[in-house]
């Protein structure tokens, strides 16, 4: 089975902030690789397929790259709005889907 | 635009099974464009993927809950189940469900609102 790693678990950043999180997997899957925000009390929300698209919708200050094991996603300027849970997810193996540990983003 | 809702009980007692079901709305859960499933998120802590089924009826289930998980689907309701057996207060979680695309954006899940279950005597 594929395992994913997210670092840092948290951070705390300041409003304009640049954040970045990394998210390895323990084998090459390509750009099968997406990212989600989740909110508490609410689901994950898409932001980020093939490791690099932006979803219909979300602004452009979220961005993601990378290719075989080793991902970055980036926010380029932190909102407040912004403050949640992202979690990469893999899909080498479509109907079976593996989640990295997720990264807690919080307002400094 | 495709929907799903999750219902079932919320509090299940240790040693009994687990059963919630998902009804789709706004498309057919007999599309081959989809795989369906039920991922739970447990308070506090990360998301795990428990199984999918696709509308021909193949099963594919995480090995760590295998042995407890069945998941199934019934076309006349447009509704897809899942049953966990022998449960303890581990299995406490949200429990979403969800569809993986596999025609517009292979491999993304969009989910359910999520339901909280609760594993207590």
């Amino acid at each position: 089975d594929i395992q994913m790693t997210q670092s840092p678990s948290s951070l705390s950043a300041s409003v304009g902030d640049r954040v970045t999180i990394t998210c390895q997997a323990s084998q090459d899957i390509s750009n099968y690789l997406n990212w989600y925000q989740q909110k508490p009390g609410k689901a994950p929300k898409l932001l980020i397929y093939d490791a690099s698209n932006l979803e219909t919708g979300v602004p452009s200050r979220f961005s993601g790259s990378g290719s075989g094991t080793d991902f970055t996603f980036t926010i380029s300027s932190l909102q407040p709005e912004d403050i949640a849970t992202y979690y990469c997810q893999q899909y080498d193996n479509l109907p079976s889907p593996t989640f990295g540990p997720g990264t807690k983003v919080d307002i400094k | 635009q495709l929907q799903l809702q999750e219902s079932g009980p919320g509090l299940v007692k240790p040693s009994e099974t687990l059963s919630l079901t998902c009804t789709v709305s706004g498309g057919s859960i007999s599309s081959s464009s989809y795989y369906w499933g039920w991922i739970r998120q447990p308070p506090g802590k990360g998301l795990e993927w428990i199984g999918s089924i696709y509308y021909s009826g193949s099963t594919y289930y995480n090995p760590s809950l295998k042995s407890r998980v069945t998941i199934s689907v019934d076309t006349s309701k447009n509704q897809f189940s899942l049953k966990l057996s022998s449960v303890t207060a581990a299995d406490t979680a949200v429990y979403y469900c969800a569809r993986a695309d596999t025609v517009t954006h292979p491999g993304v899940w969009y989910w359910g609102q999520g339901t909280l279950v609760t594993v207590s005597s």
